[in-house]
């Protein structure tokens, strides 16, 4: 059972376009919602997160919308650059389960200049 | 000044062998974890550690066994490899009793059983 549906799989977006990728979770417990960024060889590095009781959250290009009645969350790339081709990874977590995080499946996003 | 470093990077070993990854931390934080990726890229928890305690233990076969020394190292060690258990695995860290629960990840160590 996958607690966090992240779609699309992959996303090719032209530099200076807006990258959207959207998350679906299952568990109304879920505390805390972090987006990774993830480049080839290197760990996920956390990008930007949000709790559930704040609709949105904006820092610098990058801006989560939360909507906790349809439990979804997304990720906006504001002016998509090159150097933002990564693979960015939703998450779910909730402290009375020692936060460990719930994946979502990953998202490819590549910039074309 | 890494905050999380794993050893090694790589690893490549044939099966039925024995093997130990090593995580260290220097942020100060108090909980420490193992993340499996897959070939797929899909990211999932097999371990947690709070202060030395073993607080999260996911559905992983029990050649898989962590040990924690003190609350900045978590090792990992795999007995009689599979071919499955070929994977990147990640280590992370943070803060468990605090409201800034944000996860540090190490570099992974690409694990290739042959």
């Amino acid at each position: 059972q996958q607690q966090v549906k992240q779609s699309p799989q992959s996303l090719i977006v032209q530099k200076g376009g807006i990258s959207i990728i959207n998350c679906a979770y299952e568990n109304t417990a879920f505390d805390y919602f972090p987006w990774y960024q993830q480049f080839p060889g290197k760990g996920p590095a956390l990008l930007i997160a949000i709790r559930p009781d704040v609709s949105e959250k904006k820092e610098g290009r990058f801006t989560i919308s939360f909507n906790k009645s349809a439990k979804q969350f997304s990720l906006h790339i504001m002016d998509s650059q090159p150097g933002d081709s990564a693979t960015y990874f939703c998450a779910a977590s909730r402290k009375a389960a020692g936060n460990k995080l719930t994946f979502g499946g990953g998202t490819r996003v590549l910039v074309k200049p | 000044d890494t905050a999380v470093s794993q050893t090694p990077k790589y690893l490549v070993t044939q099966m039925g062998n024995d093997k130990s990854i090593k995580c260290e931390q220097n942020l100060g934080h108090d909980t420490m974890y193992w993340y499996k990726q897959d070939s797929k890229k899909f990211l999932k928890i097999m371990f947690s550690y709070n202060n030395k305690e073993l607080i999260i233990n996911e559905t992983v076969p029990n050649r898989f066994s962590p040990k924690s020394p003190d609350k900045a190292h978590l090792n990992l060690h795999i007995n009689s490899l599979e071919l499955g258990d070929s994977a990147v695995y990640f280590c992370a860290s943070s803060f468990q009793g605090s409201s800034r629960t944000e996860a540090f990840f190490g570099q992974g160590t690409r694990l290739t059983v042959v």
